[in-house]
């Protein structure tokens, strides 16, 4: 049983670049989300999806795109990087009327030159 | 912005001591959670307290929570070198299901 899965896991741009980094899951969970991890200020959410179908604002959305593609898989497209970008990424599932725990996965280190 | 926010920002100790931590929060929440992460690591969930309760325990953990005061707190008690990581409070609140994670505190446990 993998979890969350995310690709990449190491991610070199320069600024001005495209990426998408890939998050899949494989326990039917209804709702997924983005984090980013900065040193000194914790976990910040930048998009949620809290259905298949469905995306929403987290606290720091700007600069980010989001696409629920089915209900395994969710992305996070940075269409053109910036230096303040450089962060750890973070993808969580979590089964929507249970626990709400969170299942995250082990995080995608994007540096942007 | 941050909901909770986690004290101390470190703390040190020697093994087989008990570890506290505290999370303050500022508004009404479901429930409060609490994550661990290993350096390079994701979070992993450790207990979760609902509004209505005031004290859960699992293995070494104690959490309580006084939503009076908009405060909790982790124990870990009888700590081992492997507790060494960095521990995270999360809020709920709302129907939204979305988690707001304070900055952590990192503790290290000396052996």
């Amino acid at each position: 049983n993998a979890g969350v899965t995310q690709t990449p896991k190491f991610q070199v741009l320069k600024t001005g670049q495209s990426m998408t980094l890939q998050c899949a899951q494989d326990m039917n969970h209804n709702s997924m989300y983005w984090y980013r991890q900065d040193p000194g200020m914790g976990l910040r959410l930048i998009y949620y999806s809290a259905s298949e179908g469905t995306t929403d604002k987290g606290e720091v959305p700007n600069g980010y795109n989001v696409s629920r593609l089915n209900k395994r898989e969710f992305s996070l497209r940075l269409e053109s990087a910036a230096p303040s970008q450089t962060s750890v990424y973070f993808c969580a599932s979590s089964d929507r009327g249970s626990t709400g725990e969170l299942f995250f996965g082990e995080g995608s280190r994007l540096t942007v030159l | 912005s941050q909901q909770g926010e986690e004290d101390p920002q470190a703390l040190s100790i020697q093994e087989g001591e008990n570890a506290t931590m505290n999370c303050s929060y500022k508004t009404s929440i479901n429930n409060l959670q609490w994550y661990r992460q290993n350096s390079g690591r994701g979070l992993v969930h450790l207990i979760l307290i609902r509004s209505n309760e005031r004290e859960k325990h699992s293995g070494r953990l104690r959490v309580t929570l006084d939503t009076s005061k908009k405060s909790s707190s982790l124990l870990i008690t009888a700590s081992r070198a492997a507790d060494t990581a960095s521990y995270f409070c999360a809020t709920e609140g709302g129907s939204n299901y979305k988690l707001t994670f304070g900055k952590g505190t990192l503790l290290t446990v000396n052996p």
